[in-house]
């Protein structure tokens, strides 16, 4: 059984660009949660992500948006990138809303 | 609002001796609880979690944790440590949202360093 799978691995962009990172759930998961993880801190809820809609969102900025796919992938967009964006940012799938969430390897952001 | 402290940003120990990550957290309701572990430029793997079954929980690699309703917490225990056990260790509540959604609130985490 495939886990979460994340792309790219690494990416660097500038300040003002945008960029968008991929995730695929695992299997017979239909929930896609996106955390930012900044160095040396625990990650953060950005959002949320079940049968395609968005169901919840923590604290960040309408530059930050999403999409979930039929096939329950998801993407995370970034406008406007600024410096303070530079994180790993982490992918989590579950079975349903309330279940367990499981991790993929992450997407470093370097923003310069 | 729920909220999770760990105590001790770093910890070091001797290959060998018990491992103790401390993890306090806030609910207003019964919590899930969960630890990962977190191994350099990697993603984060689930260790174990609580969902209001068994008090003591077993994970993988020989860790486990016991949730104290009275002392609100659920530290991370090992035997004895392995130098593969070096890592970054979350500790992490379940918060429902108004909207029905489910984030997990992290602690800042530890550092575990194991030395010969």
């Amino acid at each position: 059984e495939t886990g979460v799978t994340q792309s790219p691995t690494h990416l660097i962009k500038t300040r003002g660009q945008q960029v968008t990172l991929r995730c695929s759930s695992q299997s017979g998961h239909n929930t896609v949660s996106w955390y930012q993880q900044a160095l040396g801190q625990g990650p953060q809820f950005i959002f949320q992500y079940y049968r395609e809609e968005e169901n919840g969102r923590g604290n960040f900025p309408p530059r930050f948006s999403g999409l979930q796919f039929p096939n329950y992938s998801s993407e995370l967009n970034v406008n406007a990138l600024e410096l303070d964006d530079s994180a790993l940012y982490l992918c989590a799938s579950s079975p349903e809303i309330t279940d367990t969430q499981y991790f993929g390897p992450g997407t470093r952001l370097t923003v310069l | 609002a729920q909220s999770v402290t760990q105590l001790g940003s770093h910890v070091s120990v001797s290959e060998g001796a018990l491992v103790l990550l401390r993890c306090n957290y806030s609910s207003s309701v019964p919590p899930y609880l969960f630890w990962y572990v977190q191994y350099p430029n990697q993603g984060l793997q689930l260790l174990l979690k609580y969902t209001s079954a068994a008090t003591l929980v077993k994970g993988i690699n020989g860790f486990e944790a016991e949730f104290k309703k009275s002392e609100t917490s659920f530290h991370l225990t090992k035997p004895s440590a392995h130098m593969s056990d070096a890592a970054e260790y979350f500790c992490a509540v379940s918060g429902a949202g108004a909207d029905g959604y489910n984030k997990l609130i992290f602690g800042a985490g530890t550092r575990l360093a194991v030395h010969p």
